[in-house]
């Protein structure tokens, strides 16, 4: 496809479950960022790879979200233990590089009950 | 958290009237971003604008940075009602952060 596709577009799980949230970036674009946004606010900064390894993992809450980019290409968002908090829109982008514009999923929104 | 702030809120107004939205930020950024959103979207980037920049254009849209002020506005001319969104202001560092860090946008509405 020629843009960010996430999977799935809606997941609800019940509290204290653990989800997987997808992301197929652009090909070719070596950046792929996560982000959350709650209702009526801007996106949040969560992690930020370069390649395979996370090169900025500052804005992952706690240690019950983890992320992954084994091939440096598909990402998936990892949340254990999930807590009603946790709704929101979880966003992932991708870019070519440092300092380029970055190109956004549709999202992938998350309600924990 | 947050850098940047956005003013208005909310803003609506008439087709064919120009709109302006205005950022501000707190630290020292390589570029600014303006991004748009439609209702159950994703983020769509507008325009860049470089620290050493002042003004740029792309189409209907003109951008200013000043940052002395810390500061950018967003100028939509001729609005449409496609125009309708929210548009959203976000800032890249200067200290090797790649990340980009989001305002809390501004809830634009066209009214034919």
């Amino acid at each position: 496809g020629a843009g960010v596709s996430q999977t799935p577009s809606n997941k609800v799980t019940e509290k204290g479950k653990y989800v997987e949230l997808r992301c197929d970036p652009i090909s070719g674009h070596t950046a792929l960022y996560w982000y959350r946004q709650s209702l009526g606010q801007g996106p949040e900064f969560l992690i930020y790879f370069q390649g395979t390894g996370a090169a900025d993992d500052s804005g992952l809450p706690n240690d019950r979200f983890f992320a992954v980019r084994p091939e440096g290409s598909v990402s998936t968002l990892k949340i254990q233990r999930t807590e009603r908090g946790d709704s929101a829109v979880y966003l992932c982008a991708s870019s070519l590089g440092t300092r380029s514009p970055l190109h956004f999923g549709n999202g992938t929104r998350l309600t924990v009950t | 958290s947050q850098q940047g702030e956005e003013d208005p809120q909310a803003l609506s107004i008439q087709e064919g009237e120009n709109a302006t939205m205005n950022c501000s930020y707190k630290t020292s950024i390589n570029n600014l971003q303006w991004y748009r959103q439609n209702s159950g979207r994703g983020l769509v980037h507008l325009i860049l604008i470089r620290s050493n920049e002042r003004e740029k254009h792309s189409g209907r849209l003109r951008v200013t940075l000043d940052t002395s002020k810390k500061s950018s506005s967003l100028l939509i001319t001729a609005s449409r009602a496609a125009d309708t969104a929210s548009y959203f202001c976000a800032t890249e560092g200067i200290q090797g952060a790649q990340k980009l860090v989001f305002g809390q946008g501004t809830r634009l509405t066209i009214n034919p």
